[in-house]
């Protein structure tokens, strides 16, 4: 079955740039969404069609991709950053998650 | 807003099934396709399957074909998830959540424990 993979963490100072990867052999051909899910609650989207931000979602998220590698960046992260991230495609009729990327601000 | 609010929390013996419910506000049941996802403790988010807002079709991931099921009442906007033959592994938050350009809506999540 298809995947995409993503590292399982990442740390960064507060107020540097956070930068989390999702690979796969048929990104270059698919739109990827990002969701951060802190704990104990749903998670939430915060970048569509590789990307666009939904409204309310600040500017320090932004998303690109380039070949089979997605990018989702936080610029000027703040500690309430700190959270889960997940990408997501879809292939076919089917959905794809990556593992998921803990970004834990130091 | 779009609102996606899910039945309690659920104890299911393995074997028996389980039931899931999402309701849905306003006229967000035929705009919106739905979607089932789960999340295991301290696991990741794993898709189930989809039912068309628009006509009610369903696609489910391989992995739980033939065990799960994705079905709508329309008279009281509620879509259903129901998954079988339970084991330990089923063990998770389920999660229903809209999809437009993302997964743009999420419900609240529904915990099933799997115990015997």
């Amino acid at each position: 079955s298809y995947e995409v993979t993503q590292p399982p963490s990442v740390s960064v100072s507060p107020g540097q740039t956070a930068t989390i990867t999702c690979s796969g052999d048929k990104l270059r051909d698919q739109y990827v969404c990002w969701y951060q899910q802190k704990p104990g609650q749903s998670p939430v989207l915060v970048i569509y069609q590789d990307t666009k931000r939904p409204s309310g979602i600040p500017e320090r998220f932004s998303g690109s991709s380039s070949g089979n590698t997605a990018t989702l960046t936080i610029s000027g992260t703040q500690a309430m950053d700190e959270a889960d991230y997940y990408c997501q495609a879809w292939d076919k009729s089917t959905v794809v998650f990556g593992g998921g990327t803990k970004v834990t601000v130091l | 807003q779009v609102q996606l609010v899910q039945s309690g929390a659920e104890v299911k013996k393995p074997g028996a099934s389980v039931k899931v419910s999402c309701k849905t506000s306003g006229n967000t049941f035929i705009s919106y396709d739905i979607n089932w996802v789960r999340q295991a403790t301290g696991q990741g988010l794993q898709w189930m399957g989809w039912m068309s807002g628009d006509n009610g079709h369903t696609g489910y991931a391989q992995k739980f074909q033939g065990r799960v099921t994705i079905t709508r009442n329309t008279s009281i906007s509620i879509v259903y998830m129901e998954l079988n033959s339970l084991t330990s592994e089923d063990t998770a938050v389920y999660y229903c959540a809209t999809s437009s350009m993302g997964f743009d809506n999420w419900g609240q999540g529904t915990l099933v424990t799997v115990s015997s």
